[in-house]
């Protein structure tokens, strides 16, 4: 079945400054790859998508992209701020059936905004 | 705010018990979605349901069971539980991304927090 590996497990970066999280995925089926943002004690929060038929996608300073051929995909903050300091997952939607879906998810990065 | 529900918010119970959570999804929403997230094992998919029908099911223990039921929430039912079952679980619904081979997008809910003793 689908595996994805997220590194690093955690990461700190200076407010301001660029924070890059990758992630890699076996199955080649798979064909969505959200980000979640989870701070803590609360629920999954969706911050990006992207899906197979796009290399890169932005929002604000959020940019998610996807390497189809190497099966990995990132997720890039820029101008990084102390509200973004979260966990962060990705995960990556393999095809199980028709209608049926279900995410599988890395290991998460901890990423810590200094002030 | 999402837009699931889920109840309880924390549940505590003992070895051996039952107990079943709740989950109501967003407006219009068909499928809904159980994950299970502990320390060690992370966010796991555990089953999928969309119009009352079981669609995936992943690493979903015999003890554990769900349904959907007509007016689309849906109910995980744990039994037997054990001290390894304390984590959170999480409820998430989706809308139709406009194919039956296309991912939908999830929104979760809050989650409830069990804690077996």
């Amino acid at each position: 079945g689908e595996n994805v590996e997220q590194h690093p497990s955690t990461l700190s970066v200076q407010e301001g400054d660029s924070a890059v999280i990758k992630c890699t995925y076996s199955d080649s089926a798979s064909n969505y790859f959200p980000w979640y943002k989870q701070e803590l004690g609360k629920r999954p929060q969706l911050i990006i998508d992207i899906r197979s038929n796009v290399g890169e996608k932005k929002d604000q300073r959020i940019a998610v992209t996807l390497n189809k051929t190497a099966k990995h995909f990132s997720l890039h903050i820029t101008e990084t701020q102390p509200e973004d300091s979260a966990v962060y997952f990705c995960a990556a939607t393999p095809l199980v059936g028709q209608g049926a879906q279900k995410l599988v998810f890395g290991q998460g990065t901890r990423l810590t905004i200094n002030p | 705010d999402s837009g699931v529900t889920q109840t309880p918010k924390h549940l505590i119970t003992a070895t051996g018990q039952r107990v079943t959570l709740r989950c109501s999804p967003r407006s219009g929403d068909l499928s809904v979605y159980w994950y299970q997230q502990s320390l060690d094992q992370g966010l796991q998919f555990l089953i999928q349901y969309y119009n009352g029908e079981e669609r995936a099911k992943g690493n979903i223990l015999e003890r554990f069971s769900a349904q959907q039921f007509p007016d689309l929430h849906s109910e995980l039912n744990l039994s037997s539980l054990e001290l390894g079952d304390s984590a959170l679980y999480f409820c998430a619904s989706s809308v139709p991304a406009g194919g039956l081979y296309l991912p939908d997008t999830q929104y979760f809910g809050p989650g409830t927090r069990l804690t077996v003793l």
